[in-house]
């Protein structure tokens, strides 16, 4: 098993451009989210999805979309790029019933 | 609702001293607690997890904590600090219905000094 795969490992956006975050897993894992890391802040969750054509707000929802589409994949859009978005983002997942969560290596994102 | 405070957002140690992380939490029902370990540059690996068995919990490089329901406290000590042990600590809960968010703290730095 790969686990949770995050893709890309950087990224260097300039305000107002979009991009996708891609987070994929391969453990048939229901439940998946996604943290943005910042200094000082720990991990606050951004949105989660309990299964596939659900989804749900975290903590700090604003300026990211969700879908989950398929079991194995749950991509982060940012539809338009701010500075405030710079952190490390990551996905991780987990059996609904299994309270253990996995996590992906991280994307680190800059927005100039 | 869960929440997690961790008292001290950075702890420093000598080696071969006792290292105690200290996290308070909040929670509306029963609670599932984790440590969480993060090394400089690499993602969060689990230390180990309170789910209602066992208050006392052990997990992996020599760390155990105690759930105290009456102080609402899941601290994680270890007996003897390594030098390996310095990275970033964070405390997590959710909640024990299928589905319920993990919710973090804003960690703790623990630094080790020979």
């Amino acid at each position: 098993n790969a686990g949770v795969t995050q893709t890309p490992k950087f990224q260097v956006l300039k305000t107002g451009q979009s991009m996708t975050l891609q987070c994929a897993q391969d453990m048939n894992h229901e439940y998946m989210s996604w943290y943005r890391q910042d200094p000082g802040m720990g991990l606050r969750l951004i949105h989660y999805s309990v299964g596939a054509g659900i989804t749900d707000q975290g903590e700090v929802p604003n300026g990211y979309n969700v879908s989950r589409s398929t079991t194995e994949d749950f991509p982060l859009r940012l539809l338009s790029a701010a500075p405030s978005q710079t952190s490390v983002y990551f996905c991780a997942s987990r059996k609904t019933t299994v309270f253990e969560q996995y996590f992906g290596p991280g994307t680190r994102l800059t927005v100039t | 609702a869960q929440s997690v405070t961790q008292l001290g957002s950075h702890v420093s140690v000598s080696e071969g001293a006792l290292v105690l992380l200290r996290c308070n939490y909040s929670s509306s029902v029963p609670p599932y607690l984790f440590w969480y370990v993060q090394y400089p540059n690499q993602g969060l690996q689990l230390l180990l997890k309170y789910t209602s068995a066992a208050t006392l919990v052990k997990g992996i490089n020599g760390f155990e904590a105690e759930f105290k329901k009456s102080e609402t406290s899941f601290h994680l000590t270890k007996p003897s600090a390594h030098m390996s042990d310095a990275a970033e600590y964070f405390c997590a809960v959710s909640g024990n219905q299928a589905g319920t968010a993990l919710i973090f703290g804003k960690g703790t730095t623990l630094s080790v000094s020979s």
